[in-house]
């Protein structure tokens, strides 16, 4: 099975810092790789994508850097906000396969005042 | 509320029980996944429906489990015979495509089933 994975598994940042999340994936079908953000007893809810035709992709605090030779991704949350504290999956599909998600295993990210 | 909507939030049943969820899509949207989320892990797709067609079953997706989306509209999921590994909240998600493009995939707030 094509796996996603992802690191930390946990990352707790003072506010006002950066957040790192990091992702590398096996299958070189992917072609489309969303982030989304979910909240305890919430459905996922995206945050940014990026397509493997660009390099980074930046909406508002929220970046995605994309290697697409090393098969790597990453979230990086500027100036991070204690309600920016929820967890985060990376995820990515071949959206010629009507895109069907493999996700991350999350990383829990907590901001701290 | 024009979101993904799934019925009941919380389902607690004893084991060996069947249980059936509701999944109402944002309705413009032709298809529809079911994925499984177990605690401190991922979702993981199961099955998805383009309209009222189910293209793909995931192998985990065992035979006590099964779909439909009969009029390509609202889908529902029941599951036979509840084992206590079936616990997982259970995530509906839609999206709009075709065999060339898709728009972003919008999640319900999940099912979270507990088996006793």
């Amino acid at each position: 099975q094509q796996q996603v994975k992802q690191s930390p598994q946990s990352l707790i940042v003072q506010k006002g810092g950066i957040s790192i999340i990091n992702c590398a994936y096996e299958n070189t079908a992917f072609d489309y790789f969303p982030w989304y953000q979910q909240f305890p007893g919430k459905g996922p809810a995206l945050l940014i994508a990026i397509r493997p035709d660009v390099s980074e992709k930046k909406e508002g605090r929220f970046t995605i850097s994309f290697n697409k030779s090393a098969k790597q991704f990453s979230l990086h949350i500027m100036d991070s906000q204690p309600g920016d504290s929820a967890t985060y999956f990376c995820a990515a599909t071949d959206t010629g396969t009507a895109s069907k998600l493999t996700f991350g295993t999350g990383t829990r990210l907590q901001v701290t005042l | 509320d024009t979101g993904v909507s799934q019925n009941p939030r919380h389902k607690i049943t004893k084991r060996g029980q069947n249980v059936t969820f509701r999944c109402d899509p944002i309705s413009e949207h032709n298809r529809l996944y079911w994925y499984r989320q177990t605690l401190g892990q991922g979702p993981e797709f199961l099955t998805y429906f383009q309209n009222e067609a189910q293209l793909e079953k995931s192998r985990l997706l065992s035979d006590r489990f099964s779909a439909e989306r009969p009029k390509g509209s609202f889908s529902t999921l029941e599951i036979q015979r509840t084992e206590q590994g079936d616990s997982a909240m259970y995530l509906c998600a839609s999206s709009l495509g075709n065999l060339i493009w898709d728009t972003e995939a919008f999640f319900g707030q999940g099912t979270r089933l507990t088996v006793v």
